[in-house]
């Protein structure tokens, strides 16, 4: 069956950087765009930017430019995304989303990963 | 930019009602449009996927409707365990946001 594991919680300073992960298993990796996904507290869903596994190209929403990279290792079937310059608007859960057949019908979710930037 | 409005952000209703959420989109997404259910401290699920095809496994009491501008997500006969925060989602145009404001839906 289809997973996606997330890495554990993380707190950081402001000015640092995270980088979340994304296992993937139960499918061929590298079919299957994988798309992150942003929720402060209390607030709604932010789509944040979109991998192709197989040939590493992204998008990402304009907002995150320059302050978010994502890649993925094929070998692990593993899909990241690092956040540089945090600030504490930054503290949410972030989640991976399995793109359906590139429509971005996004049909399969990590569990999630709550990023908390304090100082 | 394609921006998303939901009505109403939340609602209170009875076991057994008719539930109707509406999503509107600022320009012409065709029907690309997905609803997502979002129960507390879980990620969403997938329920509505091109405005009207349920998602497999999804229970028949959930439909959607709508192309163009409006949509309208149901739930034919409310059950406790519909309990949770509602969220279309265009992918017409990713890259300008994607997700509507969320509809809060509680058991009157």
């Amino acid at each position: 069956q289809v997973q996606l594991v997330q890495s554990g919680a993380e707190v950081k300073k402001p000015g640092a950087s995270v980088k979340v992960s994304c296992k993937a298993s139960g499918y061929t990796f590298t079919n299957y765009y994988m798309h992150w996904v942003r929720q402060a507290p209390g607030q709604g869903l932010e789509w944040m930017g979109i991998i192709n596994p197989s040939g590493s190209s992204t998008s990402y929403a304009q907002k995150f430019q320059g302050r978010v990279t994502m890649t993925r290792d094929t070998f692990t079937s593993t899909v990241y995304m690092e956040m540089s310059s945090l600030r504490s608007e930054d503290t949410a859960v972030y989640y991976c989303a399995r793109d359906r057949s590139s429509t971005s019908i996004l049909d399969y979710w990590g569990q999630g990963t709550l990023v908390t930037v304090s100082s | 930019d394609i921006q998303m409005t939901q009505s109403p952000s939340s609602l209170s209703a009875s076991v057994g009602d008719r539930v109707t959420i509406t999503c509107q989109a600022s320009q012409d997404i065709s029907n690309y449009l997905n609803w997502y259910q979002q129960k507390p401290g879980k990620a969403p699920k997938l329920l509505i996927y091109d405005a009207s095809n349920l998602e497999t496994g999804v229970p028949s009491r959930f439909s959607g409707s709508g192309s163009g501008t409006d949509f309208t997500f149901a739930i034919s006969s409310l059950q406790p365990e519909d309990i949770a925060t509602y969220y279309c989602q265009q992918y017409d145009n990713l890259l300008s946001g994607g997700f509507g404001p969320g509809t809060k839906v509680d058991i009157k």
